[in-house]
């Protein structure tokens, strides 16, 4: 079954660090891009970035550029999404998402679960 | 970077009516629009690529069409499972890849 796997839930405070996880299985991790894509609070979906796992090639909305790091490893088939100082408004859900063709951006077909991020003080 | 926009914002739908949701891009995307569906606390899910193919185990009531750049989402015969909040997104011209609004279907 081809699948994306998100780590848990997590609850920072601001000022600091996350990294958090999307692990792929079920197809050939290295040649599809993976998206990471932010939904906060009763609010629509925004793409963040993009990565190619097979050579790291990142991509980066302007908006979440400098906000952000994204990166990959195809050894263990995993795609980050990084922040080095939280805000209370990074607070969201954050998707993570593969497209469907082989080393085209195209439409995303599989989705991760979620990782619902709080940042409070 | 592509505006996409959606209309109407809400839609009040009766079961087994149909349901027709719009989706404007702001310049040319040609055919890379697709069409998501997302229920409350779920990840979203692929309806339509390219416009109009239906992604696998897709529904045939449900159905993708575009004009210049004018896309539509009809659903046929809303069924239960269908009240949902509806994305288009463009993957034509990116980064960044946009996302419309977003369309709430909503029991009538």
């Amino acid at each position: 079954e081809v699948q994306l796997v998100q780590s848990g839930a997590e609850v920072k405070k601001p000022g600091e660090s996350l990294k958090i996880s999307c692990k792929g299985s079920g197809y050939s991790f290295s040649n599809h891009w993976i998206g990471w894509v932010r939904q906060m609070p009763g609010k629509g979906l925004e793409s963040m970035g993009i990565i190619y796992p097979g050579d790291s090639d990142t991509r980066y909305s302007p908006s979440f550029q400098g906000q952000v790091t994204i990166s990959a490893d195809k050894s263990i088939t995993t795609a980050y999404l990084q922040w080095s100082s939280l805000k209370a408004s990074d607070t969201a859900i954050y998707y993570c998402a593969r497209t469907m063709t082989p080393e085209l951006v195209d439409a995303f077909d599989i989705w991760g679960q979620g990782t619902m991020v709080t940042v409070s003080s | 970077e592509i505006v996409m926009t959606q209309s109407p914002a809400t839609l009040s739908v009766s079961p087994g009516d149909r349901a027709t949701l719009s989706c404007r891009a702001g310049q040319s995307v040609r055919s890379n629009l697709a069409w998501f569906q997302q229920k409350p606390g779920q990840a979203p899910r692929l309806l339509i690529y390219a416009s109009s193919t239906r992604a696998t185990g897709i529904p045939a009531r449900f159905s993708g069409s575009v004009s210049g750049t004018d896309f539509t989402l009809t659903i046929s015969s809303l069924q239960s499972e269908d009240f949902a909040i509806y994305y288009c997104q463009q993957y034509n011209d990116w980064p960044p890849l946009t996302f419309g609004g977003g369309t709430k279907v909503e029991i009538k």
